[in-house]
């Protein structure tokens, strides 16, 4: 019961354009979402979150919209850069808990030069 | 030098065998993880430790052992090792009392069960 849903395996973009990787939940619960990017023969590093009393949170070059009637999520990268290329890992923690994160499958990002 | 280490990095072993895999930091942190990752699946939570007395089970953690040594040093351990174990682990931190904030991630260990 996959309870947070990367849809798409992979995503191919040219370099100065945008990304767009999304994220659905199923757990009402999950009030504090965060993506975490991963290079191969890395562990994963942590993007950006949001918390569920929010829709958008923007730290430079990547935003996080949050529509939680809609059980939906997505991180946008503008512009995109080839060292952006990396798999994407959206993550949720259930309300109340600080510690157990839920993952998702991650999506394959790889941008184009 | 980084704050999350793990050895071995790689490890081929054969079923039956018993494997440890080790985890040191340097961040201070008290909360430290396991999980593991199949090939094109998420990260799934096998044992967590909030304090060098308080060790919990995850989501899988039929056929793991853990031993939280010191506040710093937090190991894994396979008793007796099965190829559905073969799986890229990841060992992690995060510092109680920060909110719901980021997990610390090592460079992980790719465990081969023969």
């Amino acid at each position: 019961d996959q309870q947070v849903k990367q849809n798409s395996p992979s995503l191919s973009v040219q370099e100065g354009r945008i990304s767009i990787l999304n994220c659905d939940y199923t757990n009402s619960m999950f009030d504090y979402f965060l993506w975490y990017k991963k290079y191969p023969a890395e562990g994963p590093t942590f993007l950006i979150s949001i918390s569920s009393i929010k829709d958008k949170n923007e730290d430079g070059r990547f935003t996080v919209f949050l529509n939680k009637s809609a059980k939906h999520l997505s991180l946008h990268i503008v512009p995109s850069q080839p060292g952006d290329s990396a798999v994407y890992f959206c993550a949720a923690y259930s309300g109340g808990s600080n510690y157990k994160l839920t993952f998702g499958k991650g999506t394959l990002l790889t941008v184009n030069p | 030098d980084a704050d999350v280490t793990q050895t071995p990095r790689n490890r081929i072993t054969k079923t039956g065998k018993r494997i440890m895999l080790e985890c040191s930091q340097t961040k201070g942190h008290d909360r430290m993880y396991w999980y593991r990752q199949d090939p094109g699946l998420g990260l799934q939570l096998i044992y967590y430790s909030f304090d060098v007395k308080d060790i919990n089970k995850g989501e899988i953690s039929d056929g793991y052992s853990v031993s939280r040594q010191a506040q710093a040093k937090f190991s894994l351990s396979l008793e007796s090792a099965i190829p559905n174990q073969t799986a890229l682990y990841f060992c992690a931190t995060s510092d109680r009392g920060q909110g719901r904030d980021e997990q610390f991630f090592g460079p992980g260990t790719r465990l081969t069960v023969l």
